[in-house]
């Protein structure tokens, strides 16, 4: 079974600063999807970002990019020049490409807050 | 373009209640699924469905039921309600496909008394 975890429960950044949130993942999988999603105080939950494991390339997003590394089955998350509107929970989801039907497993969530 | 609409946003129930969470998507999306949100667990997979008349259960299924008679409407009903579904209630939909977005609706938070 595939299993996601983020680490960092809670992370803080001053505004336009840098800020790197961590997640891995176990699966034996040689290809699925990976994403990030934003959850703020509103409750929507907004795709971030998306990577296709078999592409080498890490995405990117505007000041929104990850760091994949598959061997490692890492796949965290920068953000760069943090603003105010970034304060959110932030949520790492595994998707196998095939049988999985789309469903998405996640992770436990990161809660970043950005300071003034 | 409403998207994935859930209605209501927020309910309380009396122990034994039943009660059906509504979602709705406008944009011809074939997989609708139901997730549930509680402190520090993340999102987990209740039910979902990969077309009309279509369903399956996903990794929380036990007390909810599903039922999908349309392409646009994916009602999740609780049968008798215990304080355990206490929960924010996320109702998704993806046209399906390798790798597509989900999106969500606004959640319904629901609580068990």
């Amino acid at each position: 079974a595939q299993t996601v975890t983020q680490s960092q429960p809670e992370m803080s950044v001053q505004e336009a600063e840098t800020v790197t949130l961590s997640c891995t993942y176990d699966t034996s999988e040689s290809n699925y999807y990976l994403f990030w999603y934003k959850q703020p105080p509103s409750r929507q939950m907004i795709l971030v970002i998306r990577q296709e494991a078999y592409k080498q390339q890490n995405a990117t997003e505007n000041r929104f990019s990850v760091n994949f590394q598959k061997a490692a089955k890492s796949f965290s998350l920068k953000i760069s020049d943090s603003q105010l509107g970034d304060t959110a929970m932030y949520f790492c989801a595994f998707m196998k490409p095939r049988g999985s039907q789309g469903n998405l497993i996640f992770g436990k969530g990161t809660k970043l807050s950005v300071k003034p | 373009n409403a998207g994935v609409t859930q209605t209501p946003k927020f309910q309380v129930l009396k122990t034994g209640q039943s009660m059906t969470l509504q979602c709705a998507q406008d944009m011809n999306h074939e997989y609708m699924s139901w997730y549930r949100q509680d402190p520090g667990m993340g999102l987990r997979l209740i039910h979902y469905s990969v077309g009309a008349g279509i369903t399956d259960q996903g990794e929380v299924p036990n007390g909810y039921n599903v039922s999908r008679s349309t392409t646009e409407d994916f009602p999740l009903r609780l049968l008798s309600a215990a304080p355990s579904q206490t929960s924010v209630y996320f109702c998704a939909s993806s046209r399906g496909g390798v790798g597509t977005e989900a999106f969500f609706g606004q959640g319904t938070r629901l609580t068990v008394v």
